[in-house]
């Protein structure tokens, strides 16, 4: 199975920030990675796919890099909307395995 | 717009079995590929299951395989997990999503239901 370790597990930032989140996976999966955002009680919205698209509807400050096992999503001039936890999942290969998440929390 | 709705969580006994099932509308269902994953309270996701467009083939993780069973019936826009032999372990929201892109296994999945909760405890 491929192993994809987010970092950091937490992070606090403040209105206005710039933040990465970074993923990387055990073996390459080229661009097949996808970038979820999840709030408390909600299902996870998808961000980002193929590693750099943007999904129809979300904000342009949302933005994504990467290929074969590093990859990152940046989110810039954070609203107070943006304070939620962030998921990566590689769909290179079944099983389909997400990272650990990320916390991103207001300081 | 997409719309998918599970039902049929509840609380079951350790052993026992139960039937999920996800409402599908606002997309031409048959062409895409659809899965169920999982988030135990308080922990992160799990991808659980995938079932191909025309129903002819699923994958599953290896925790659920032998155990639950992915369908799908496309003249009713309806996917149904078969769960059986429950464990405490499998306590978690379900919930179902689209594939990515049509008549493919590879895209990732776009859109989810809000989920249904399976408590396993007796």
């Amino acid at each position: 199975d491929i192993r994809m370790t987010q970092s950091p597990s937490s992070l606090s930032a403040s209105v206005g920030d710039r933040v990465t989140i970074t993923c990387r996976a055990s073996q390459g999966i080229r661009n097949d990675l996808g970038w979820y955002q999840q709030k408390p009680g909600k299902a996870p919205k998808r961000l980002i796919y193929g590693a750099s698209t943007l999904q129809s509807g979300v904000p342009s400050r949302f933005s994504g890099s990467g290929s074969g096992t590093e990859f990152t999503l940046t989110v810039s001039n954070l609203q107070p909307e943006d304070f939620a936890t962030y998921y990566c999942l590689q769909h290179n290969s079944y099983p389909f395995t997400f990272g650990q998440g990320t916390k991103l929390e207001i300081k | 717009q997409v719309q998918l709705v599970e039902s049929g969580g509840g609380v079951v006994q350790p052993g026992r079995s139960l039937r999920l099932s996800c409402a599908a509308s606002g997309f031409t269902f048959s062409i895409y590929g659809m899965h169920w994953v999982r988030q135990a309270p308080g922990k992160g996701l799990e991808w659980v299951a995938l079932i191909s467009y025309d129903g002819s083939y699923e994958y599953y993780a290896d925790s659920v395989k032998g155990r639950f069973t992915f369908s799908r019936d496309n003249s009713k826009n309806t996917l149904y997990l078969q769960m059986n032999s429950l464990r405490a372990e499998d306590t978690a929201r379900y919930y179902c999503a689209k594939g990515g892109a049509p008549w493919a296994d590879y895209g990732g999945f776009d859109y989810w239901g809000q989920g249904t909760l399976v408590t396993v405890s007796s």
